[in-house]
């Protein structure tokens, strides 16, 4: 049972480049939701989902897309890559609400 | 506007006495809270919640304890260990009827249980 997998784990990128980092789980969680971490903000909410094909924004969804076609996977897109995407990107799932997430060990994004 | 606030960034205990974590929060449709606790380099890992029907969750050493007039939670942890150092967060969501999937964190609380 591999619980939330993500990856890459590093990845240095140049202004205006777009990728995608890789959330997969593997505990049938409805429930999924991407983070990032910056230092003295805490973790802040991107994007979730409450199932597949259901998707809402967070509250810093600006530069990043979305998509759940499948209940396993929770993939984020960034769409031209900014220094101010510099960050630690958490994904997490949960099985429903107010229980507790189960988070990724994370993507580390520089942005040059 | 930071809806959840861990006010001290850092807390240093001695091992074998008992580590006392705060949380304030201002939004009132906040009922259901958590406690997460991170290593560098690893992702949160869930610890202990609590309801806002009740005042008191404990789980081994650890205890969490809701305020809700206050609008206050702490996290108890006792006998601390070493293994306890690590940031520690607070996060509260809204629950079923103000949009429960979302979780809202405090910027969190290092933790250093010293020898």
């Amino acid at each position: 049972n591999a619980g939330v997998t993500q990856t890459p784990k590093f990845q240095v990128l140049k202004t205006g480049q777009s990728m995608t980092l890789q959330c997969a789980q593997d505990m049938n969680h409805e429930y999924m939701s991407w983070y990032r971490q910056d230092p003295g903000m805490g973790l802040r909410l991107i994007h979730y989902s409450v199932g597949a094909g259901i998707t809402d924004q967070g509250e810093v969804p600006n530069g990043y897309n979305v998509s759940r076609s499948t209940t396993e996977d929770f993939p984020l897109r960034l769409l031209s890559a900014a220094p101010s995407q510099t960050s630690v990107y958490f994904c997490a799932s949960r099985k429903q609400p107010n229980y507790g997430y189960t988070f990724g060990s994370g993507t580390r994004l520089t942005v040059v | 506007d930071q809806q959840v606030k861990q006010n001290s960034p850092s807390l240093s205990v001695q091992e074998g006495r008992i580590s006392i974590l705060n949380c304030d929060y201002t939004n009132s449709m906040f009922d259901y809270f958590l406690w997460y606790k991170k290593y560098p380099a690893e992702g949160p890992t869930f610890l202990i919640s609590i309801s806002s029907i009740k005042d008191k969750n404990e789980d081994g050493r650890f205890t969490v304890f809701l305020n809700k007039s206050a609008k206050h939670l702490s996290l108890h942890i006792v006998p601390s260990q070493p293994g306890d150092s690590a940031v520690y967060f607070c996060a509260a969501s809204a629950g079923f009827t103000g949009g429960g999937n979302k979780l809202t964190f405090g910027t969190g609380t290092q933790l250093k249980v010293e020898l």
